[in-house]
């Protein structure tokens, strides 16, 4: 049980470069989210699902795309990446308590995204 | 919408004492959690207590306890015995949840707390 799983841990990109962070989960969660890190600014909701096929955005959505084609996995794409994207971004997934005694909801490792 | 303010940047401790983090909260949900999540420096983040708004008992788990004021708004986190290994980044968060009590993972976070424990 890995939990769940971000790749890449590190990532530099120029402006206008495209690319997708991945997620992943293997806790048969229904819910994921995305989150950025920005400092003195706590995490924000980029983008999240309630269970494959089904996503909707949240509280700084411009600038990213993403799908849920599968439970287990949650892609964050950047289209065309500025500097304002360099961030730590987490992926997390929580588990439905209609099945479950807990709530808890389970962060990745987090990826370390520079865009000069 | 919601929001979550932690007013105080940076707090520190004497190992072996106890210290308060503040936090409080605004939701238009009828129904949310409120968390409490710790960050050492190797980023993960890691919860450390949950409330559910619903519930009147303050939630507690081992040396970490909560002063939940619904009224008010205001969920601070109370930790006692400090230890170095408490020192990191506290995040308050809130989340709304469905009409089967499921909190949606849609979380909001405050701006967080460095918490420094001297020995």
């Amino acid at each position: 049980n890995a939990g769940v799983t971000q790749t890449p841990k590190f990532q530099v990109l120029k402006t206008g470069q495209s690319m997708t962070l991945q997620c992943a989960q293997d806790m048969n969660h229904e819910y994921m989210s995305w989150y950025r890190q920005d400092p003195g600014m706590g995490l924000r909701l980029i983008h999240y699902s309630v269970g494959a096929g089904i996503t909707d955005q949240g509280e700084v959505p411009n600038g990213y795309n993403v799908s849920r084609s599968t439970t287990e996995d949650f892609p964050l794409r950047l289209l065309s990446a500025a500097p304002s994207q360099t961030s730590v971004y987490f992926c997390a997934s929580s588990y439905n308590a209609r099945t479950s005694s807990t709530d808890t909801q389970y962060f990745g490792p987090g990826t370390r995204l520079t865009v000069l | 919408a919601q929001t979550v303010t932690q007013s105080q940047p940076e707090m520190s401790v004497q190992e072996a004492e106890t210290v308060t983090l503040s936090c409080t909260y605004d939701t238009s949900e009828s129904d949310y959690y409120l968390f409490w999540y710790k960050q050492p420096p190797s980023r993960q983040m890691i919860l450390v207590i949950r409330q559910e708004a619903y519930k009147q008992q303050n939630a507690t788990e081992n040396r970490f306890s909560v002063n939940f004021q619904k009224a008010a708004k205001s969920f601070s986190l109370k930790i006692s015995d400090s230890q170095l290994g408490d020192a990191a980044m506290y995040f308050c968060a809130s989340g709304g949840a469905n009409a089967g009590g499921t909190s949606y993972g849609k979380l909001t976070f405050g701006q967080g707390t460095i918490l420094t424990v001297h020995p």
